[in-house]
């Protein structure tokens, strides 16, 4: 069935560096959704990618979904301790229009 | 709206006992579903349906059952709960076509003794 990978699972970092995650996805998507999860608190939706080779950006987020529509990346410049969280990517089917997520990458902002 | 409303948000059970996760939605949203959300694990996806009358399973759907008989409404049974089944709980709706964003409930944690 469908899978969506995600790395890294953790990364800390001091504020003022970058970060990025990466999201893979066995099966070509329809579109990539990207979800912030603060501690303690429940997911919510960022941004949709639809098309082949998309960016988007918000702010210092920086959203990219590959030619081939199985893989995506989410960059952070320049982070901040508000950044803190769990980014998880989410890849729905065009098949079924299930929503598979990945395992999430855990962010860690030192002040 | 209330959005994406789930309860109860705590709840303990014993093993064996039953018990419903309730989940109603009040933006007329076609699709919805539970996750199940444990460390490292990322959430995993239960059981989803795509409109009233229609369910289907999702990548860990064994212990529970759902039903839509209502497109504001998507229940989860436990049926025999059990350890295993420790976990937190997580609603989300969204449409079928157009902006598909997810929209979450704040999470039921569950805890089986």
């Amino acid at each position: 069935g469908q899978q969506v990978m995600q790395i890294p699972q953790y990364q800390h970092v001091q504020e003022g560096e970058d970060f990025t995650t990466y999201c893979n996805s066995s099966t070509t998507l329809s579109n990539i959704q990207w979800y912030k999860q603060r501690p303690g608190g429940h997911p919510v939706f960022l941004i949709q990618l639809v098309k082949s080779g998309e960016v988007k950006k918000q702010k210092r987020l920086t959203f990219q979904f590959g030619e081939a529509k199985k893989n995506s990346s989410l960059h952070i410049t320049a982070t901040q301790t508000t950044d803190v969280g769990t980014y998880f990517c989410a890849g729905r089917s065009s098949n079924t229009g299930k929503l598979i997520f990945g395992q999430g990458t855990t962010l860690q902002v030192k002040p | 709206n209330a959005g994406v409303t789930q309860t109860p948000k705590f709840q303990v059970l014993k093993t064996g006992q039953s018990m419903t996760l309730q989940c109603a939605q009040d933006m007329n949203h076609e699709y919805m579903s539970w996750y199940r959300q444990d460390p490292g694990m990322g959430l995993r996806l239960i059981h989803y349906s795509v409109g009233a009358g229609i369910t289907d399973q999702g990548e860990v759907p064994n212990g529970y059952n759902v039903s839509r008989s209502t497109t504001e409404d998507f229940p989860l049974r436990l049926l025999s709960a059990a350890p295993s089944q420790t976990s937190v709980y997580f609603c989300a709706s969204s449409r079928q076509g157009g902006p598909t964003e997810a929209c979450f409930g704040q999470g039921t944690s569950l805890t089986v003794v």
